[in-house]
């Protein structure tokens, strides 16, 4: 089954635009989290949705917002871009949780190639 | 307050021969813990995974072991492989189920 794609794949924005990232999960997940990475920071967790709704969120600005959609897919907005905004962001999405496992999005992750941001 | 740490960035090994990775954390509470790889230009691959039930995990040439007491766990390669060469990342879930991840640590595997 195809796999989680994000677009754009690359975008160069100036100070002060706005930018809005792209996923679409794999067929059935329903979970679909946003990561930024940026070098000798490993992943920083941005926000998590499941079913519509924002179920997680991690230490961000304001600026950084999210939306899901009846179908899955899901969208992030930058506002006001900052320099320190350039990094490639990573979608992923999981799968509903296993009898027996009533926790959701403890295990596999399936990313997609990343979105990278470039503000000048 | 990082709450995962993979303190190595970088590590170069023989092919062929062991690599471990090493991760540590900080809460107590957390109950689940993964390993992923990243090639560049490329999203990161689940790996592996443990939950703290247990202290071992095997997966072919890739083990990860969890000393809860010692809030550490490791993930070994044997053997090596050219095509291992990527960066890894260990992250750990808690109840609330939200992953928190390490910084990552490139692993060089040498010819």
């Amino acid at each position: 089954k195809a796999g989680v794609t994000q677009t754009p794949r690359y975008l160069i924005k100036t100070r002060g635009q706005q930018v809005t990232l792209s996923c679409s999960p794999i067929s059935g997940h329903r979970s679909v989290s946003w990561y930024q990475q940026t070098p000798g920071q490993g992943l920083q967790f941005l926000f998590e949705y499941f079913s519509e709704t924002q179920r997680n969120k991690g230490n961000f600005p304001g600026r950084f917002s999210g939306r899901q959609f009846s179908n899955s897919r899901s969208e992030m907005n930058v506002s006001t871009l900052e320099l320190g905004d350039s990094a490639l962001y990573l979608c992923a999405s999981s799968s509903p949780g296993l009898a027996g496992r009533p926790r959701e999005n403890t295990g596999e992750l399936f990313f997609g190639e990343g979105s990278r941001l470039t503000v000048l | 307050d990082q709450q995962v740490k993979q303190n190595s960035p970088s590590l170069s090994v023989q092919e062929g021969r062991i690599s471990i990775l090493n991760c540590d954390y900080t809460n107590s509470m957390f109950d689940y813990f993964l390993w992923y790889k990243k090639y560049p230009a490329e999203g990161p691959t689940f790996l592996i995974s443990i939950s703290s039930i247990k202290d071992k995990n095997e997966d072919g040439r890739f083990t990860v072991f969890l000393n809860k007491s010692a809030k550490h766990l490791s993930l070994h390669i044997v053997p090596s492989q050219p095509g291992d060469s990527a960066v890894y990342f260990c992250a750990a879930s808690g109840s609330n189920y939200q992953l928190i991840w390490g910084a990552g640590t490139k692993l060089i595997i040498k010819p």
